[in-house]
């Protein structure tokens, strides 16, 4: 199975900051990295797929680059909306496996 | 829009089996795989399984396997997931979700949308 590592498990940030959350693959996936977003007693929500795809109705201050192992999520100039917790995920091969997630907390 | 709803949270004793439906709307079923992924409390998805709602085709994490039956009735355009012999640590919200190929018979192993979740509790 690939094993998929989040950093950080949870960071502290203002509204307002530039946010980086990253993911490492335990091999190579290509570019078959997506990225979710859940909110506490809510199902996750799809803001990335593909690495690097913005999926439509997610607002451009999310972005998604990398490939082979290394992936990163940013999030520029932070809104209130987006304190939850935010998954990796790898659809290279079966079982599709899940980070262990990061917390965005308001400082 | 849309739209995945799934049936209510059930509590099952240890050894029973419990299935989850996931009624879709709002767009055309069969040309969509489905998945089904579970989380427990405090911890990260896992992914179960799929269907390929046109031909039915499943694939089921080895780790559930033997125990899990995904199915699909195309005129309710809905997907059940059946597991059985339950144990404490299945207890988690189980998720329907759609994959993101909207081509017949691919795969692409992202979810967009999910299912509103279905809380299973397996206890004595």
């Amino acid at each position: 199975d690939i094993q998929m590592t989040q950093s950080p498990s949870s960071l502290s940030a203002s509204v307002g900051d530039r946010v980086t959350i990253t993911c490492r693959a335990s091999q190579s996936i290509s570019s078959n990295l997506n990225w979710s977003q859940q909110k506490p007693g809510e199902a996750p929500r799809l803001l990335i797929y593909g690495a690097s795809n913005l999926q439509s109705g997610v607002p451009s201050r999310f972005s998604g680059s990398g490939s082979g192992t290394d992936f990163t999520l940013t999030i520029n100039s932070l809104q209130p909306e987006d304190f939850a917790t935010y998954y990796c995920q790898q659809s290279y091969n079966t079982p599709l496996t899940f980070g262990g997630g990061t917390k965005v907390e308001i400082k | 829009q849309v739209q995945l709803l799934q049936s209510g949270s059930e509590v099952k004793e240890p050894g029973a089996s419990v299935k989850v439906s996931c009624q879709t709307s709002g767009y055309i079923f069969t040309n969509y795989a489905m998945h089904w992924v579970r989380q427990a409390p405090g911890q990260r998805p896992e992914w179960m399984g799929w269907i390929n709602a046109g031909n039915g085709n499943t694939k089921y994490s080895q780790k559930l396997q033997g125990r899990i039956t995904i199915i699909r009735d195309t005129s309710a355009s809905t997907v059940y997931m059946e597991l059985s012999s339950l144990r404490s640590e299945d207890t988690a919200v189980y998720y329907c979700a759609r994959d993101g190929a909207g081509v017949p018979a691919a795969v692409w192993g992202w979810f967009d949308p999910w299912g509103q979740g279905t809380l299973v509790i397996v206890s004595s």
